[in-house]
């Protein structure tokens, strides 16, 4: 039981450039989360999808698209990425039971813009 | 002002002494509450949650909330020096649905 894994663990991109980042859960959750890490800013909520087939924005969602998948996978694209996206991602995943809030995060990927 | 507030610190406590870490928030309405633990480098470690007013103690973690005046506070006994990391406090406000607001988090370090 892996829980939640995140590919790649690191990734340097150059302005402009695309790429995805992906995530996988092996706990039969329906939600899913992306947030990016900054210092001093604490976690902030990228995108969501609250079960398999919905997704919606969250407080930072300029720059990004995601796909929900399948209820295991859900990605996390940046179209053309620019220095404001350096930042460490983590994707986290919740059962979706309702009145359970707790969320269980996988190991970031840390991301270099120039 | 923040929805989630925690203070930066950095904390500093001697070994087997007891770390107290606060955080308040702002919507009354919020239901759920939640202790993150983050070593450096590492991603957010969940190590309590609580839903009521009152204490709620798992083994030499302690988390205490008080709707009232908006506050939750973490009371580490025993500190050791692999207690020394990040603790994020996040909330679950109402109408929030399925999400989580975090604080920035209080950096604690553990002296020997």
């Amino acid at each position: 039981n892996a829980g939640v894994t995140q590919t790649p663990k690191f990734q340097v991109l150059k302005t402009g450039q695309s790429m995805t980042l992906q995530c996988a859960q092996d706990m039969n959750h329906n939600s899913m989360y992306w947030y990016r890490q900054d210092p001093g800013m604490g976690l902030r909520l990228i995108y969501y999808s609250a079960s398999e087939g919905t997704t919606d924005k969250g407080e930072v969602p300029n720059g990004y698209n995601v796909s929900r998948l399948n209820k295991r996978e859900f990605s996390l694209r940046l179209e053309s990425a620019a220095p404001s996206q350096t930042s460490v991602y983590f994707c986290a995943s919740r059962t979706g039971t309702s009145g359970i809030y707790e969320q269980y995060f996988g190991p970031g990927t840390r991301l270099t813009v120039t | 002002q923040k929805e989630v507030e925690q203070n930066s610190g950095p904390l500093s406590v001697p070994e087997g002494a007891i770390a107290s870490l606060n955080c308040t928030y702002s919507d009354r309405g919020s239901q759920s509450f939640f202790w993150y633990r983050q070593y450096s480098g590492k991603s957010p470690e969940l190590i309590m949650f609580i839903y009521s007013n009152g204490d709620k103690e798992d083994g030499r973690f302690t988390a205490q909330l008080n709707k009232a005046s908006q506050y939750v506070s973490l009371l580490i006994r025993d500190s050791q020096p692999s207690d020394s990391a990040t603790y994020l406090c996040a909330v679950n406000r109402a109408g929030g649905g399925n999400k989580l607001t975090f604080g920035t988090g209080t950096q604690l370090k553990v002296e020997l």
